[in-house]
């Protein structure tokens, strides 16, 4: 059965302070993993797809990057407004149907 | 529309009630999924429909749960007979293609009581 885990469940950094999210995932057969930023209120909003091992991506101060087993999401110099959920989800290989499996998310709160 | 609209935004239903949520699509956009997101969880799958076919439905959490998209567009997620524990966020979200990335829209609170 494919899962998702995320460490940790909350973070909390002052302005500035860099960090990184975790994204554990077993699956069989994986097309790609997510990241999506999810604010209260609203769905989620798609941030990156990753497909490969060693690959990464970068839009503004953020970077996610993918290894065989687990996914990083590094947050350089953040800012109050990068205050959200963070939710991370992967996708299996077409044979296996579209659907998206998330882990439970990492809330992050970024004080000034 | 630039976005995924869904409505209504906030549901309240009693008990056994019957309710239909909306979702419109981004125009064009050939998959469609609907999603079930609990309290401080992540989205859980509920069905997935390609253009106006439903190719997954291994998600719905009982045969009280309905999902039409009679048209490749527009879809209708209907719940009879609410109960409490039906109580979440309902979330649609489409994609271009077939393995592109999905965009969502704000949600449908339902809340029975």
């Amino acid at each position: 059965e494919d899962q998702v885990t995320q460490s940790p469940e909350a973070l909390r950094l002052q302005e500035g302070e860099s960090s990184s999210l975790n994204c554990s995932y077993t699956v069989s057969g994986l097309r790609g993993l997510f990241w999506y930023r999810q604010d209260p209120g609203k769905g989620p909003e798609f941030l990156f797809t990753l497909y490969s091992a060693g690959e990464e991506k970068e839009k503004e101060r953020l970077k996610a990057t993918l290894t065989k087993k687990e996914s990083f999401l590094h947050i350089t110099a953040p800012k109050p407004e990068d205050s959200a959920t963070y939710l991370c989800a992967v996708q299996r290989n077409m044979e296996y149907g579209n659907k998206l499996v998330f882990g439970a998310g990492t809330i992050l709160r970024v004080k000034s | 529309g630039a976005g995924v609209s869904q409505s209504p935004r906030y549901k309240v239903a009693k008990r056994g009630q019957d309710v239909a949520l909306r979702c419109d699509p981004i125009s064009g956009h050939v998959s469609l999924f609907w999603y079930q997101q609990a309290l401080g969880q992540g989205p859980e799958f509920l069905t997935y429909f390609q253009n106006e076919a439903q190719l997954d439905k291994s998600g719905l959490p009982s045969d009280r749960f309905f999902a039409e998209r009679p048209e490749g567009s527009v879809s209708t997620l209907k719940i009879q007979r609410t109960q409490q524990e039906d109580s979440a966020v309902y979330l649609c979200a489409s994609s271009l293609r077939v393995n592109t990335e999905a965009f969502f829209g704000q949600g449908t609170r339902l809340t029975v009581v």
